[in-house]
């Protein structure tokens, strides 16, 4: 299994330009998250999803999209991008069990600059 | 107010030193605890899960008090490649969300 893979590991964007954020996972689990990590901080929660077709603000949603059309993929979409953007992004995924999570993963991250 | 709180730290220790984090939580009825480890650049990594009645991995120990809601990670003869930021994780009482504490930074010095 290759866990969750997130692509691209780096990334410069101008100021205004969108991207997509890859994310992708083959452990079959349910729920995956995103969460952005600014330097010398804490993690904190964009987006979540309980299951495909299924998404849910987290604690700093503005300025990003989700989608989860199928259990494998859950990209990351920013519209227009500001230097306030600028972080280390990681996607995560975990499988929920007598509805308790459990499993949690994360990928190797994601470095975006926005100049 | 936050769901997990941390000493950031930095914590600074001699190789061999015994050395110990605590993080507290906010909710009570929180259902399970954890600590990750992270690197410095590179993804959060589960360290160890903590069980009400305390666990221990090797130099590692971990402990939950549920009446004061606070969890400790005990260190024991701190080795170089210790040197990371420990996360404090807890998962909420609805069980659909995690919360990472800040992180408490070590650095262990030869």
């Amino acid at each position: 299994n290759a866990g969750v893979t997130q692509t691209p590991k780096f990334r410069i964007l101008k100021i205004g330009q969108s991207m997509t954020l890859q994310c992708a996972q083959d452990m079959n689990h349910n729920y995956m998250y995103w969460y952005r990590q600014d330097p010398g901080m804490g993690l904190k929660l964009i987006y979540y999803s309980v299951g495909a077709g299924i998404t849910d603000k987290g604690e700093v949603p503005n300025g990003y999209n989700v989608s989860r059309s199928t259990t494998e993929y859950f990209p990351l979409r920013l519209e227009l991008a500001a230097p306030s953007q600028t972080s280390v992004y990681f996607c995560a995924s975990s499988y929920s069990m007598n509805g308790r999570l459990w499993g949690y993963t994360f990928g190797s991250g994601t470095r975006l600059t926005v100049v | 107010r936050k769901e997990v709180e941390q000493d950031p730290g930095p914590f600074n220790v001699p190789e061999g030193a015994t050395v110990a984090f605590n993080c507290t939580y906010s909710n009570s009825a929180s259902q399970s605890f954890f600590w990750y480890r992270q690197d410095c650049r590179k993804e959060p990594k589960l360290l160890m899960s903590v069980y009400s009645s305390g666990n221990e991995d090797g130099r590692f120990t971990a402990q939950l008090n549920r009446a004061s809601q606070y969890i400790s990670l005990l260190i024991r003869d701190s080795k170089l490649s210790d040197s990371a930021t420990y996360l404090c994780v807890v998962r909420s009482d609805t069980g659909n969300q995690f919360y990472f504490g800040t992180g408490t930074s070590l650095t262990v010095i030869p």
